[in-house]
This record gives C-alpha cells, sequence and structure tokens, in this order.
C-alpha cells in the first residue's frame, strides 16, 4: 500500500525558508521509473506543480520559482524534502507531495499525500 | 496563467452527461503527451480519475472516461451522481518547459 505523508510549519514569516517532508511508505525512490513530486493549491485557486525528483536523482523544477526551489531524497529515511525561500503570503497554500510511477502510469500523479497547509503571516 | 485551458465551470442534472475540456497547444497535449484528470473535493487530496488520456486506475467508477484529439482532451461523465460535484484538473507535460508539468486551470462542476 502506497502512503505519503507531509510534514512541516504550518506558519512561516515572510522572507523565510520553508522546509517540507514528505515520509513515503510501499515503495522505493530507487525503483526504476519512480518519482515524487510536490504540488501546492492556494486558497480558491487551481493546482500548481513545484518539483519533481526521480529515482535517478533527476531533478525537475516549475520554471517561474526555480530560483527559490529546492528539492532532494534521502532514501534512508523514505523521505523526500522540498524547501522553499523568501517565502511570500502569496505563497500561502496546501502542499502536497505525491508519487507518479513513471512510465507505469504516464507519468501521471496517482497516489498523493493528505496535503500540509502552510500559512505566510508575520 | 495555466498553460491548458479548462472551463470555469460547468453544471448538469443528476443522471446526465457532461464533459469537461482542457484545450493545450502543439508543445503538449498536440505534441502527444498523455492527459490525466483529477477530482479534487475540498480539504481533500487530488484522486486521479484518468491516465494516459483514457485509462482508469482500479476504482475509478466507468461512468468517467477520457479522450484526447489534437491540442484537446475531455474528461466525460455520464449518469451524473450528487457526489461528483467537485472541482476537476487536466495536467500533461510541456515540452517546451525544462520542467514538463503543467495543469489546467480546473473546472468546478455543479450538480443541479
Amino acid at each position: 500500500q502506497i502512503t505519503l505523508k507531509e510534514s512541516g510549519p504550518t506558519l512561516v514569516k515572510p522572507s523565510q525558508t520553508l522546509t517540507l517532508t514528505c515520509t513515503i511508505s510501499g515503495f522505493s525512490l530507487t525503483t526504476n521509473g519512480v518519482g515524487v513530486g510536490w504540488i501546492r493549491q492556494p486558497p480558491g485557486k487551481a493546482l500548481e506543480w513545484l518539483a519533481l525528483i526521480y529515482w535517478d536523482d533527476d531533478k525537475r523544477y516549475r520554471p517561474s520559482l526555480q530560483t527559490r526551489l529546492a528539492i532532494a531524497k534521502d532514501t534512508s529515511k523514505n523521505q523526500v524534502v522540498l524547501t522553499m525561500t523568501n517565502m511570500d503570503p502569496v505563497d500561502t497554500a496546501a502542499y502536497y507531495c505525491a508519487h507518479t510511477g513513471g512510465s507505469q502510469s504516464f507519468f501521471s500523479f496517482d497516489y498523493w499525500g493528505q496535503g500540509t497547509l502552510v500559512t505566510v503571516s508575520s | 496563467q495555466s498553460v491548458l485551458t479548462q472551463p470555469p465551470t460547468v453544471s448538469g442534472a443528476p443522471g446526465q452527461r457532461v464533459t469537461i475540456s482542457c484545450t493545450g497547444s502543439s508543445s503538449d497535449i498536440g505534441a502527444g503527451y498523455p492527459v490525466h484528470w483529477y477530482q479534487k473535493l475540498p480539504g481533500t487530496a487530488p484522486k486521479l480519475l484518468i491516465y494516459g488520456d483514457s485509462n482508469r486506475p482500479s476504482g475509478v467508477p466507468d461512468r468517467f472516461s477520457g479522450s484526447k484529439s489534437g491540442t484537446s482532451a475531455s474528461l466525460a461523465i455520464t449518469g451524473l451522481q450528487a457526489e461528483d460535484e467537485a472541482d476537476y484538473y487536466c495536467q500533461s507535460c510541456d515540452g517546451t518547459l525544462s520542467g514538463c508539468v503543467v495543469f489546467g486551470g480546473g473546472t468546478k462542476l455543479t450538480v443541479l
């Protein structure tokens, strides 16, 4: 059974760095084709893809946020960490991590974490 | 602004059929990249409904179907039920972007 769970602060101040952790189970980040992505949804707005890391450490970022984002995996801890620098109130959103099985699932996000709400406010 | 364009709202009566469109371009859907559809209920995580244009994951009712033609894709829901009221998002890949992953702006389905 594949599960993902996000953890991190619920409140960050403007200009601070956000660090979110996605703890996975039921699959391995060393399996060929597997990846974990981060997607967010600001209140009342659409889903917005942020970053993606694959089993071979290939990393992809949303172009408009690339300078602020970093994604990394720790296979020994079964975790994927997303950091976002220089947080702003417009970054207030529910943040989700999600599994992609690669070509097997046509690179869709087939399993999602429950999400974590992050508020940016002073 | 989303790369993939969806109608903001659609509606239908119980039992009816509705379709939600997702319009892209020659760099994403038109380039042959697969389209996926997600259902998003308030306060819950998105749920994969359709992957690879027209494939349903296990457990998704066959009332939901997907299709693709040219630079557009569609999600069809038949036998509309009250529980189908939700936001729906399409997703694909834009081959011109290093990150590739793109979502549509979402469509709110209202069951009348």
